[in-house]
């Protein structure tokens, strides 16, 4: 399977910054990767499929990149909201897997 | 509005069978356009993918969890369900049900989750 490798695992941040989270494919999975976010008791919310495309109804702030074995999530300027942790996806090989996370907290 | 909500025993006994249900409202889960999927997440660790049913037969399971798997579909209730069975503590987890679609964007990511049950092994 698939190993999808997150970092950090923890980022501190203040909100207007800029955040920049990584997720790394054990394989090429070309551009089969997707971002969630996941706050405390809810569940995860799609943000980026396919390495690049926002889902319905997110802010432009997100933003994600990459292909291949690398791709980024990336967050413009940080509102208070955007604390949580984040997880990858990759659809390109069965099973899907996630990633182990990266927890985005204020600093 | 599409919502999955999920159902069923909070506490499972060792060895046992772990049965929960995700009833579908706003939507039908005999919908060739969708797969109906199960992911669990242990408590403070990340999300593990389950399986999945698509066109109400078809079956698509974690190998790491495939010989205890079970994933099927009753459509008059607009319900999918899971069973695991033999489990332990390493089963106890929030189990999410959820939808992905198979033919229009975001093809292959779940787009819709349910709010998650807890599931606990313990005897």
């Amino acid at each position: 399977e698939i190993v999808l490798t997150q970092s950090p695992a923890t980022l501190c941040l203040s909100p207007g910054e800029r955040a920049t989270l990584s997720c790394r494919a054990s394989q090429s999975v070309s551009s089969s990767l997707g971002w969630y976010q996941q706050k405390p008791g809810q569940a995860p919310r799609l943000l980026i499929y396919d390495a690049s495309n926002r889902a319905t109804g997110i802010p432009a702030r997100f933003s994600g990149s990459g292909s291949g074995t690398d791709f980024t999530l990336t967050i413009s300027s940080l509102e208070p909201e955007d604390f949580a942790v984040y997880y990858c996806q990759q659809r390109s090989n069965w099973p899907i897997t996630f990633g182990q996370g990266t927890r985005l907290e204020i600093k | 509005q599409l919502q999955p909500q999920e159902s069923g025993p909070g506490l499972v006994k060792p060895s046992e069978t772990l049965s929960l249900t995700c009833t579908v409202s706003g939507g039908s889960v005999s919908s060739s356009s969708y797969y109906w999927g199960w992911i669990r997440q242990p408590p403070g660790e990340g999300l593990e993918w389950i399986g999945s049913i698509y066109n109400s037969g078809n079956t698509y399971y974690n190998p790491s969890l495939k010989s205890r798997v079970t994933i099927s579909v009753d459509t008059s209730k607009n319900q999918f369900s899971l069973e695991l069975n033999s489990v332990t503590a390493a089963d106890t987890a929030v189990y999410f049900c959820a939808r992905r679609p198979a033919m229009v964007v975001p093809r292959y990511y779940y787009d819709y989750w349910g709010q998650g049950t807890l599931v606990t092994v313990s005897p």
